[in-house]
């Protein structure tokens, strides 16, 4: 099986940086991703990690340690627009690959 | 492309009736997710399939709840016959995995069972 945690809710003022912790255990570890829904809408891709180290892309980077089984997600200069859920999701392999995710972190920016 | 289509958009049904689910993926992705979202429970992984074959279905409740996948353009999950417990959003996905790690999601489902 596998299983996921992330901190269940998050506030940050805006303009300021925040880091949303993932943790992971699962068989066939693949990669990790990060997804952002917005309340009433669908989730959507941000960012994919398959070896350690950290993908930066914009105001969004993304880190993996494969060793440590744990990722999190930076996001500077919040902005309110920023206020959603963020899931992670970890990619097993073998073959065909399966994608599961986490209980979602809900970040709150408050001006 | 228009992206993943799921219809209906909302369903409000009674218990005990049938509801039938559909998805049409991305064209060419060749890999097919079903997601049950819910407060309590998260982003449920139901059932996946990559072309057009069943793979794991491991997370499919119980028998009430069915999946197919008749071509490469179309699915439908099923439930019969509902029960309140299975409120809650429908998502369905589709991936090219293995060449683009982006999972695309329809807009999802809102299932109300009365």
């Amino acid at each position: 099986g596998q299983s996921l945690e992330q901190p269940s809710e998050v506030t940050a003022v805006e303009g300021a940086i925040v880091q949303i912790n993932c943790t992971y255990q699962t068989s066939g570890f693949y990669g990790l991703s990060w997804y952002q829904q917005h309340d009433g809408g669908a989730p959507t891709f941000l960012s994919y990690n398959a070896l350690d180290g950290l993908e930066e892309t914009g105001r969004f980077s993304s880190f993996l340690s494969r060793s440590d089984s744990y990722g999190y997600l930076l996001l500077q200069e919040l902005q309110m627009k920023d206020s959603a859920s963020y899931f992670c999701a970890v990619s097993q392999g073998g073959g065909y690959q399966k994608v599961t995710f986490g209980t979602g972190t809900k970040l709150q920016v408050i001006p | 492309d228009a992206g993943v289509i799921q219809s209906p958009r909302h369903e409000v049904t009674e218990m005990g009736q049938e509801v039938t689910l559909r998805c049409k993926p991305i064209s060419g992705h060749d890999y097919l997710f079903w997601y049950r979202q819910t407060m309590m429970r998260g982003l449920e992984l139901l059932i996946y399939f990559n072309n057009n074959v069943p793979i794991d279905d491991s997370g499919m409740p119980e028998d009430r709840f069915s999946a197919k996948m008749p071509n490469a353009s179309f699915s439908t999950l099923k439930i019969q016959p509902s029960e309140p417990r299975d409120s809650a959003v429908y998502f369905c996905a589709s991936s090219l995995l293995g060449r683009d790690e982006k999972l695309f999601f329809g807009s999802g489902t809102q299932l109300s069972v009365l």
